[in-house]
C-alpha cells in the first residue's frame, strides 16, 4: 500500500518558536490534508490544499502542496501553549482506499514554556 | 464544516461482549467511513459506511467483526463485536463533504478487559 512518511516524529520547542513539519511520499497525490489532534479527541481539520504549489494559511499556520504533488509541509509560527499535540498529514489520490486518504503517522508536537 | 456526535465517548468492555458505536451529523454528507487508531498510532480506514447498503471494508476488516449500518445521510454505527483485548482502540466516525474534506467525530475509546 501508499505509505506517507511524516517528519519529524516529535518536536520539543520553546514557547514563541517557530514550527516545521513534513510529509512526503512515493506516490502523487491530488490533495493534501493538515490535522491536529488534542489527547481525548478527534482529529481537527486545520487545512486542505487542492492544488500544486499552493499556499494556505490559516491564521499562524501556513501549509504547502508541493510542486512534485509528492510532498507538503506544515509551518506553525510563533508557537503557543495550546499548539500542543498531534498533527497528521493525510493524502488523497485515486489509487487509494475507499476515500483514498492516506494517513501520516503524526508529529507530536511538545512546547516548553 | 459538518459537526459529527459519536457515543459512547467511551467504554469498557468483557471479553467476548460487543459495542455498538453510534455516529449522528448535523448535516447531509456525501460519505462516511469508520477509523481506528489504537494507542499512539495513526489513523486506520475500517469501513466505508453506505447508506442503505452494505459497507465497504478495507483489507484486514470484515463484517462479521465490524458490522457496519448507515440507515440514512447523517447517521451510522459500527459495532465491535466479540470483543477481544486486541480491539482495544479510539473508532472514529468521519464524513466527507462535495469539497473532498473529511470531518471527524470525538471518538469512542474502547477498553477490552
Amino acid at each position: 500500500g501508499q505509505q506517507l512518511n511524516q517528519s519529524p516524529q516529535s518536536m520539543f520547542i520553546q514557547e514563541g518558536e517557530d514550527v516545521s513539519m513534513n510529509c512526503t511520499s512515493s506516490s502523487i497525490f491530488n490533495t493534501w490534508l493538515w490535522y491536529k489532534q488534542d489527547p481525548g479527541e478527534g482529529p481537527v481539520l486545520l487545512i486542505a490544499l487542492y492544488k500544486a504549489g499552493e499556499l494556505t494559511s490559516n491564521g499562524r499556520l501556513t501549509a504547502q502542496f508541493g510542486i512534485t504533488r509528492k510532498d507538503s509541509f506544515l509551518n506553525i509560527s510563533a508557537s503557543i501553549p495550546s499548539d500542543v499535540g498531534i498533527y497528521f498529514c493525510a493524502g488523497r489520490n485515486s489509487g487509494g482506499g475507499a476515500d483514498g486518504l492516506t494517513f501520516g503517522k503524526g508529529t507530536h508536537l511538545i512546547i516548553q514554556p | 464544516s459538518a459537526v459529527i456526535s459519536q457515543k459512547p465517548s467511551r467504554d469498557i468492555c468483557q471479553r467476548g461482549t460487543s459495542l455498538t458505536i453510534q455516529c449522528q451529523v448535523d448535516s447531509q454528507v456525501t460519505m462516511m467511513f469508520w477509523y481506528r487508531q489504537q494507542p499512539g498510532q495513526s489513523l486506520t480506514l475500517i469501513a466505508t459506511a453506505n447508506q442503505g447498503s452494505e459497507a465497504t471494508y478495507e483489507s484486514g476488516f470484515v463484517i462479521d467483526k465490524f458490522p457496519i449500518s448507515r440507515p440514512n445521510l447523517t447517521f451510522s454505527t459500527l459495532t465491535v463485536s466479540n470483543m477481544s483485548p486486541e480491539d482495544s482502540s479510539i473508532y472514529l466516525c468521519s464524513a466527507a463533504q462535495n469539497t473532498g474534506e473529511l470531518f471527524f467525530g470525538e471518538g469512542s475509546r474502547l477498553t477490552v478487559l
